[in-house]
């Protein structure tokens, strides 16, 4: 099964840009990713699927400001003009073998 | 629009079994592109998928979990349901569930959750 590896903590400044990573384990570069967010006290959101290729598909309401993209075994969520409301915990998420694998999840903070 | 609402006691006492249930509205879970999902998140901790079932009542479990794990679906009802044996303190979480989305190509399917219920806590304790 793979493995998938978030940084625990990252913040960005108000009105500027951050990019989380999400990164597969070896073997399982070309997987698929699903990015989730949960804000304080409430359930989580899906955001976008995301493939290998950098491919992504986004959830319904997800504003522009959020993307995806890949390199390698990393995929990446960038989102750009931070606002308050974005600090949250970020998850990463794949489907292998009939199971499901979560990433550790990254806090974001917004300065 | 879809929405899910998780149900059970918000109690449980330890050694007994966790029952919740997911209500659908807004749509079916017969529906043939979605498998259902049970996922929970410990106080203070990450996500932790349990299992889920298409509307036919087949299933996929988290490894760790499926030895008492149990998730049923009732069609008629449009619910589908989460059973959990043997619980001990290890076990109070917030219990969410999900639509799993299903994408096909040539020899390989993947799923993706796209509709999160609220949750619901359940604590273990005597």
């Amino acid at each position: 099964q793979p493995v998938l590896t978030q940084s625990s903590s990252a913040s960005a400044s108000l009105g500027s840009s951050v990019k989380l990573t999400c990164t597969l384990s070896s073997g399982h570069s070309s997987f698929i990713i699903t990015w989730h967010q949960q804000q304080p006290g409430k359930a989580p959101r899906y955001l976008m699927k995301l493939g290998g290729s950098g491919d992504y598909n986004k959830g319904s309401g997800v504003p522009d400001r959020f993307s995806g993209s890949s390199s390698g075994a990393d995929r990446y969520l960038t989102i750009s003009n931070l606002q308050s409301e974005d600090e949250a915990d970020y998850y990463c998420e794949t489907w292998v073998s009939h199971t499901r694998v979560f990433g550790g999840g990254t806090k974001l903070t917004v300065l | 629009q879809v929405q899910l609402q998780e149900s059970g006691p918000g109690l449980v006492k330890p050694s007994e079994t966790l029952s919740l249930t997911c209500t659908v509205s807004g749509g079916s879970v017969s529906s043939g592109s979605y498998y259902w999902s049970w996922i929970r998140q410990p106080p203070g901790k990450g996500l932790e998928w349990i299992g889920n079932i298409y509307y036919s009542g087949s299933t996929n479990y988290n490894p760790s979990l499926k030895s008492r794990v149990t998730i049923s679906v009732d069609t008629s009802k449009n619910q589908f349901s989460l059973k959990l044996s043997s619980v001990t303190a290890a076990d109070t979480a917030v219990y969410y569930c999900a639509r799993d989305l299903e994408q096909r190509g040539t020899g390989w399917a993947y799923y993706y959750m796209d509709v999160w219920g609220k949750g619901t806590t359940v604590t273990v304790s005597s």
